[in-house]
């Protein structure tokens, strides 16, 4: 049973123009979300997080959306870049501050930025 | 500089043979982690351990072994009872106690290829 979920495997999307990937958890015990990002043959990388406290955090041309209810959040890339590129991991934790940080990670989504 | 080091990069593998993936950190962090990635199923976890001679089964852990002897190591060995065993293997490590700002930290990964 797939936890977290990225229902859009890939996205295409202009130079310049906003990025936004989507993931949909289901455990209602989730209380900490991270977006990592990852190139071929390489291993992911910390993009940003947001715990469940709050409904949005921002870091430079990134921002997550965090929609408790809807059990959803959003990774906006503004303005998108060539360099983005890359797989895009949604990944969720039960338990901030407690004695266990097991991540539940998404399928992944594929971001194009054509030039 | 500190990080997360597996090897070999890449390996392959003989059906029936066992054989054993390196992952060092030297980050002091208490808690790693092993995850498998397949093409539209994202990472799976298979083993994690969060203190010296201690781990848990993941998701995924038939087919696998894996010992935590010392802080920095915790190398895994994919048995031959492993029915699917090529894929892109990733190490990881994170403080423990609590997923702080940053989640994990990744290895560059070990692409096992059974042939």
């Amino acid at each position: 049973d797939q936890q977290v979920k990225q229902n859009s495997p890939s996205l295409s999307v202009q130079e310049g123009r906003i990025s936004i990937l989507n993931c949909d958890y289901t455990n209602s015990m989730f209380d900490y979300f991270l977006w990592y990002k990852k190139y071929p043959a390489e291993g992911p990388t910390f993009l940003i997080s947001i715990s469940s406290i709050k409904d949005k955090n921002e870091d430079g041309r990134f921002t997550v959306f965090l929609n408790k209810s809807a059990k959803h959040l959003s990774l906006h890339i503004v303005p998108s870049q060539p360099g983005d590129s890359a797989v895009y991991f949604c990944a969720a934790s039960a338990g901030y501050g407690g004695a266990t940080n097991k991540l539940i990670f998404g399928t992944g989504t594929l971001l194009a930025v054509q030039p | 500089d500190g990080g997360i080091t597996q090897s070999p990069k890449y390996l392959f593998r003989k059906e029936g043979q066992n054989v054993t993936l390196s992952c060092e950190q030297n980050l002091n962090h208490d808690a790693m982690y092993w995850y498998r990635q397949d093409p539209g199923q994202g990472l799976r976890l298979i083993y994690y351990s969060q203190i010296v001679n201690d781990f848990q089964k993941g998701d995924i852990a038939e087919g696998y072994s894996v010992s935590r002897e010392k802080k920095e190591s915790f190398p895994l060995t994919v048995t031959s009872a492993q029915k699917n065993p090529t894929a892109f293997y990733l190490c990881a490590s994170s403080i423990g106690g609590g997923v702080e700002s940053y989640g994990y930290t990744f290895g560059s990964g070990t692409r096992l290829t059974v042939v």
